[in-house]
């Protein structure tokens, strides 16, 4: 199964951007790179997903050298309310979807 | 665009006594469905892979006589806790497989037994 490593928490203020980079390094060929959000006693929310390149959409950016052995999610612009766990997940490289959860970012946003 | 559900949302339970958990696909069909389990200040842990019309492939330390899991149609899975008991307390999580890539979680339901 590919391992994420994430840092276990980052800290910053409302208004900056942050950049969370993840490693994968064990990714295989056919894994995508997906990204979620989770709030305490809430399902995680999908942010984000890519397989090589650069992804962005309304609420992030996701960026992914050609080695895809990493990645970066990019929150423009922080807010309070952006204070949660985000995970960074692949998939389990044997085509059945399963999705092994790390102990993902713990990002504070102060004012 | 993909919503997953869950019912109920929050569920209290004697010792002994089985609870149902629901979790819908509202907007999509999803053969494959996942049941996650996550403890408070923790992360998710996979219980079990859901799939319509056959029996559910459980990850290595998870009872399957403990946790049943149908998935009789391309919209609804449920997890059954058979039993119950305090040390079953926790939030279970599930997520439909939208494609063949992309997982969409559900809000969870929050387990307590008493």
């Amino acid at each position: 199964l590919a391992k994420t490593t994430q840092p276990i928490s980052m800290d910053s203020y409302e208004g900056q951007e942050v950049n969370i980079t993840c490693s994968h390094n064990n990714i295989a060929t056919n894994d995508y790179i997906t990204w979620y959000q989770q709030f305490p006693s809430q399902g995680p929310r999908f942010i984000i997903q890519g397989y090589k390149t650069k992804v962005t959409n309304e609420v992030a950016s996701l960026f992914i050298p050609a080695d895809r052995k990493s990645s970066t999610l990019s929150l423009p612009r922080v807010s309070l309310s952006d204070t949660a766990v985000y995970y960074c997940l692949v998939g389990d490289g044997g085509g059945y979807n399963k999705l092994i959860f790390g102990a993902g970012t713990r990002l504070a946003v102060h004012p | 665009g993909a919503v997953v559900s869950q019912h109920p949302s929050r569920v209290i339970c004697k010792s002994g006594t089985s609870v149902k958990i629901e979790c819908r696909s509202l907007d999509f069909q999803a053969t494959t469905m996942f049941w996650y389990r996550q403890f408070p200040k923790k992360s998710l842990m996979l219980m079990a892979t859901s799939n319509e019309g056959s029996k559910a492939t459980y990850e290595q330390g998870v009872e399957k006589d403990k946790f049943l899991i149908n998935h009789a149609s391309l919209t609804l899975s449920t997890l059954t806790v058979t039993s119950a008991h305090p040390e079953d307390s926790s939030f279970y999580i599930c997520s439909a497989l939208a494609g063949t890539d992309t997982q969409y979680f559900g809000p969870g339901t929050r387990l307590t037994v008493l």
